[in-house]
């Protein structure tokens, strides 16, 4: 069945770029009516919705995240990456990658990942 | 964006008792939302999708119901598993949000 698995540093500096993967195994990125996204969850509080981008390529960001978000996809490789630029210490989370059901008779983020924890400090 | 605001915060329940959480979204997400299950140190699990439809794994002891701006959860009768952390989540919108959770702990 498919499995998802993030991995990427575990620690950053404050100012620099956070950078996650998310490696899909048991099916194909590039198939229709998905959508790979990112949510996060900061220590002992609830889910925060980071952003997705669809199987055609499209991509929705969180709009308080926008501007220090990037997306993208390696269908060669059935990764998906997470990019967070100026981090802060309040980007401390962890980070799950989950597929979203975009099309079709069922819906919502039917599958995640274990997540990974990322902490930003000197 | 589309607030989601789930009450109550923390439900302090027992074994066969009848829980139900509520979810509130800022403006109509018609039945675009799911509900999702959060047990600590797991990543959440979607329990229904669409407002009341049902994960083929998810036992029928649980329901959801709503449409529009307010949604309910409801576990008929509480067993030892479902003392966790439930979402609420709206996919209306391009942008999705989460409600803050509700918790289910033992009374």
């Amino acid at each position: 069945q498919v499995q998802l698995q993030e991995s990427g540093s575990g620690l950053v500096k404050p100012s620099q770029t956070l950078s996650l993967t998310c490696a899909v195994s048991g099916g194909s990125i590039s198939t229709g009516g998905y959508a790979w996204g990112w949510i996060r969850q900061p220590p002992g509080k609830g889910l925060e919705w980071i952003g997705y981008i669809s199987y055609s390529g499209s991509t929705y960001y969180n709009p308080s995240l926008k501007s220090r978000v990037a997306i993208s996809v390696d269908r060669s490789k059935n990764y998906f990456f997470l990019k967070l630029s100026s981090v802060t210490a309040a980007d401390t989370a962890v980070y799950y990658c989950a597929r979203e059901v975009i099309t079709g008779t069922t819906s919502g983020m039917d599958l995640w990942g274990q997540g990974t924890t990322v902490t930003v400090s000197s | 964006d589309i607030q989601m605001t789930q009450s109550p915060s923390t439900l302090s329940a027992s074994v066969g008792d009848r829980v139900t959480i509520t979810c509130r979204a800022s403006q109509s997400v018609s039945i675009w939302l799911a509900w999702y299950q959060q047990k600590p140190g797991k990543a959440p699990k979607l329990l229904i999708y669409k407002a009341s439809s049902l994960e083929i794994w998810v036992p029928s002891r649980f329901s959801g119901s709503g449409s529009g701006t307010e949604f309910t959860l409801t576990i008929s009768s509480l067993q030892p598993d479902d003392f966790a952390t439930y979402y609420c989540q709206q996919y209306n919108s391009e942008s999705r949000t989460f409600g803050q959770g509700t918790k289910v702990e033992v009374k």
